[in-house]
C-alpha cells in the first residue's frame, strides 16, 4: 500500500525555522512529483509547493516563496520542506501528497495524514 | 479569497442528488483539468474525481464530475449520511504557475 508519513511538526516562535519530512513507501518514489499542501485550523486547503520527480522543476505558492524550500532525496524515498522566517499565518496542518505523474503539473492523488506546525510566541 | 469559487455549504436528504459548483477562469479551469477531493471530518483529503470526470478505483459511481468552460461541477446522487464532508475543487493555474483550490463546500446530509 502507498504510505506517506509526515514528521517534524512542532510549536515554534515567529521568525524561527523548521524542517518537515515525509517518508514514502509502497510506490517507486522517483517516478512521481511530490507536493506539500497545508490547512490552517478550521480553514480550507492551500497548496504550498511541488517538486518534480528529479528535483529539476519546483513551484511555490506566493505566500511562501523566498521563505520555504522544498527538496527530495530519492535514495531515501523522502520529501522535505525547509521553512524559515515563520509567521503566525503559517500555522497549519501540513500534508505531503504524491502526484499522479512526474511533473509539477501533475495533481495530488495520495495524501499523508499530516503534521501540525504552530507558530506562536 | 480562493482563486476557485465554491459555495460554502450544500445540503440534501438521503437519496437525493446534490451538485457542488466550482468557478474559475481561463488560466485554470478553462485550460486545465479539474480535480475534486473529499475530506471527511478529522481525516486527510482523498481524491474523488480526476481529469474532470474520472473516478479512481474504489470511488462509487454515485460521484461524478463535469466541466464546461471555466466552471466545473461535482454531482453526488443517492446521497448517504457518510457523504457528509468537505469537498474541494482544484486545478493547475497557468498564470500563477501553481495549483489552486476552491474554498471548500461543507456538505450536510439532513
Amino acid at each position: 500500500d502507498v504510505q506517506l508519513v509526515e514528521s517534524g511538526g512542532d510549536l515554534v516562535q515567529p521568525g524561527r525555522s523548521l524542517r518537515l519530512s515525509c517518508a514514502a513507501s509502497g510506490f517507486t518514489f522517483d517516478d512521481y512529483a511530490m507536493h506539500w499542501v497545508r490547512q490552517a485550523p478550521g480553514k480550507g486547503l492551500e497548496w504550498v509547493s511541488v517538486i518534480s520527480w528529479n528535483g529539476g522543476s519546483i513551484g511555490y505558492a506566493d505566500s511562501v516563496k523566498g521563505r520555504f524550500t522544498i527538496s527530495r532525496d530519492n535514495a531515501k524515498n523522502s520529501l522535505y520542506l525547509q521553512m524559515s522566517s515563520l509567521r503566525a499565518e503559517d500555522t497549519a496542518f501540513y500534508y505531503c501528497a504524491k502526484a499522479s505523474g512526474t511533473m509539477i503539473t501533475a495533481a495530488f492523488d495520495i495524501w499523508g495524514q499530516g503534521t501540525m506546525v504552530t507558530v506562536s510566541s | 479569497q480562493s482563486v476557485l469559487t465554491q459555495p460554502p455549504s450544500a445540503s440534501g436528504t438521503p437519496g437525493q442528488r446534490v451538485t457542488i459548483s466550482c468557478s474559475g477562469s481561463s488560466s485554470n479551469i478553462g485550460s486545465n483539468y479539474v480535480y475534486w477531493y473529499q475530506q471527511l471530518p478529522g481525516t486527510a483529503p482523498k481524491l474523488l474525481i480526476y481529469r474532470n470526470n474520472q473516478r479512481p478505483s474504489g470511488v462509487p459511481d454515485r460521484f461524478s464530475g463535469s466541466k464546461s468552460g471555466t466552471s466545473a461541477s461535482l454531482a453526488i446522487s443517492g446521497l448517504r449520511s457518510e457523504d457528509e464532508a468537505n469537498y474541494y475543487c482544484s486545478a493547475w493555474d497557468d498564470s500563477l504557475s501553481g495549483w489552486v483550490f476552491g474554498g471548500g463546500t461543507k456538505l450536510t446530509v439532513l
